[in-house]
């Protein structure tokens, strides 16, 4: 069964500051999905962003950029110049071909401070 | 566009009570997810529905604990009876398809259980 490794339990930093947050995956399928999502304190899962296992090239979007890394079963999550409202628990998720059984991390709690 | 709904959002229940969520997804998603969120850990899918069927049950403690989506849309989530572990938050979640570029989950708020 896929395994989801999130070995940051908590980061803080302060505003402006870049921070990463690790994930590294476990699968036996060759064709699988990755995934960020985003828990702020309301609660409700937001869904950052989906890579397929076929596409390893690096993706930037705003102040968000992911590092997706076969050879190191790692799908890395950076956040450039941190402000307060990125503050929250982020979920990295990998879905195989096989099972379709999307599995999640046990999340990073981030704490931007002002 | 309503986001998934789900309802109450909190409650809070003795042990050996039964307890119901309800979840009504986006519009047009045919899958439909129930998860289970422990304090301080990642989401477990307990049930997946694609319309009306349920395709993927495995981790549903099926002893106590059942589901039902009639007519492929809304979806009830059971406990009976409710033990003291159940306390958790519950996570309804809806996508358009599964294993494609349409794999993209859409959250309820969730409904945080406490079991007393």
């Amino acid at each position: 069964a896929q395994k989801v490794t999130q070995a940051q339990t908590e980061i803080s930093v302060v505003e402006k500051e870049d921070v990463t947050l690790d994930c590294v995956y476990e699968t036996r399928d060759t064709t699988y999905y990755l995934f960020w999502y985003k828990q702020p304190p309301s609660g409700e899962l937001v869904f950052l962003i989906r890579r397929n296992s076929f596409d390893e090239q690096n993706e930037i979007s705003g102040r968000y950029s992911w590092n997706f890394q076969k050879s190191t079963s790692s799908f890395n999550f950076t956040i450039t110049a941190s402000q307060v409202v990125d503050s929250a628990v982020y979920f990295c998720a990998l879905s195989e071909s096989i099972n379709n059984d999307m599995r999640f991390g046990a999340g990073t709690r981030l704490t931007v401070k002002p | 566009e309503a986001g998934v709904v789900q309802s109450p959002r909190y409650k809070i229940i003795e042990k050996k009570q039964p307890v119901a969520f309800w979840c009504n997804p986006i519009s047009g998603h045919n899958t439909l997810y129930w998860y289970r969120q422990n304090l301080g850990q990642g989401p477990e899918l307990l049930i997946r529905y694609e319309n009306e069927e349920a395709v993927d049950d495995s981790q549903l403690p099926k002893d106590r604990f059942s589901a039902e989506r009639l007519k492929g849309v809304d979806s009830t989530l059971k406990i009976q009876p409710a033990e003291l572990g159940d306390s958790a938050v519950y996570l309804c979640a809806s996508s358009l398809g599964v294993g494609t570029e349409y794999e993209k989950l859409f959250f309820g708020s969730g409904t945080q259980l406490s079991v007393l």
